[in-house]
């Protein structure tokens, strides 16, 4: 089983809709949880980090969920703006560099 | 840009040569990164320097993969003796820690260096 899970999509979604997808982590004591897009060959920006209580930036809201070992991204009024890749990344332990795992991302694909 | 800066932006090589790529980071980031993603996967952890020093590396890592960062400003990524199996896209990212010890610090890519090794 791999340490981060996701599923690689693509979602194909119409402009304006909602579209959420979650990200499982295998380390139970895994410590901090974030949200990068990637873009088509482009390098990996931060999206949002994700807190234990959840938190919203705009449209996008990232969900933590401990007991099941996942985390989750909605994104509300989808623009053609939001196609790209998204890669969950789960750091494993804050004192290691190492132990931070890159998902192998979920691809978006925003339809006029 | 005060970005984060890498070159070149691409190297075709032949199977056995040596090839080197820099990373200039963002001036005031005191870590550096170094990853390798391959196409459809996640960036894949390399190594990590905090200033000059080189504190961590991943077992990816073979002894043919050497990276400096000798003033604690830019870094380099050596392979020696490449091998097709190198072939991928080499990323280098900076943050700044503010004095803290964890890495929860939000981390700033450059554009990535793509090997092509023949």
């Amino acid at each position: 089983r791999k340490e981060v899970e996701q599923d690689p999509g693509p979602f194909n979604v119409p402009e304006g809709a909602t579209v959420a997808f979650n990200c499982t982590y295998s380390n139970s004591a895994s410590q901090s949880f974030f949200w990068y897009r990637q873009d088509c060959r482009k390098e990996p920006k931060l999206l949002m980090s994700v807190y234990s209580s959840g938190n919203e930036d705009g449209r996008f809201t990232a969900q933590l969920n401990r007991a099941s070992q996942y985390i989750s991204l909605l994104i509300r009024d989808s623009k053609l703006s939001d196609s790209a890749t998204y890669l969950c990344v789960v750091n494993k332990e804050n004192s290691s560099a190492s132990k931070i795992i890159f998902g192998s991302g979920t691809r978006l694909s925003i339809r006029p | 840009d005060t970005g984060v800066s890498q070159n070149p932006r691409h190297k075709i090589t032949k199977r056995g040569q040596n090839v080197t790529f820099r990373c200039d980071p963002i001036s005031e980031h005191n870590r550096l990164y170094w990853y390798r993603q391959t196409l459809g996967q996640g960036p894949e952890f390399l190594t990590y320097f905090q200033n000059e020093a080189q504190l961590e590396k991943s077992r990816l890592l073979s002894d043919r993969f050497s990276a400096e960062r000798p003033k604690g400003s830019f870094s380099t990524l050596e392979i020696q003796r490449t091998e097709q199996g190198d072939s991928a896209m080499y990323l280098c990212a900076s943050s700044s820690d503010f004095g803290q010890g964890t890495h929860t610090d939000t981390q700033y890519f450059g554009p990535g260096t793509r090997l092509t090794v023949l």
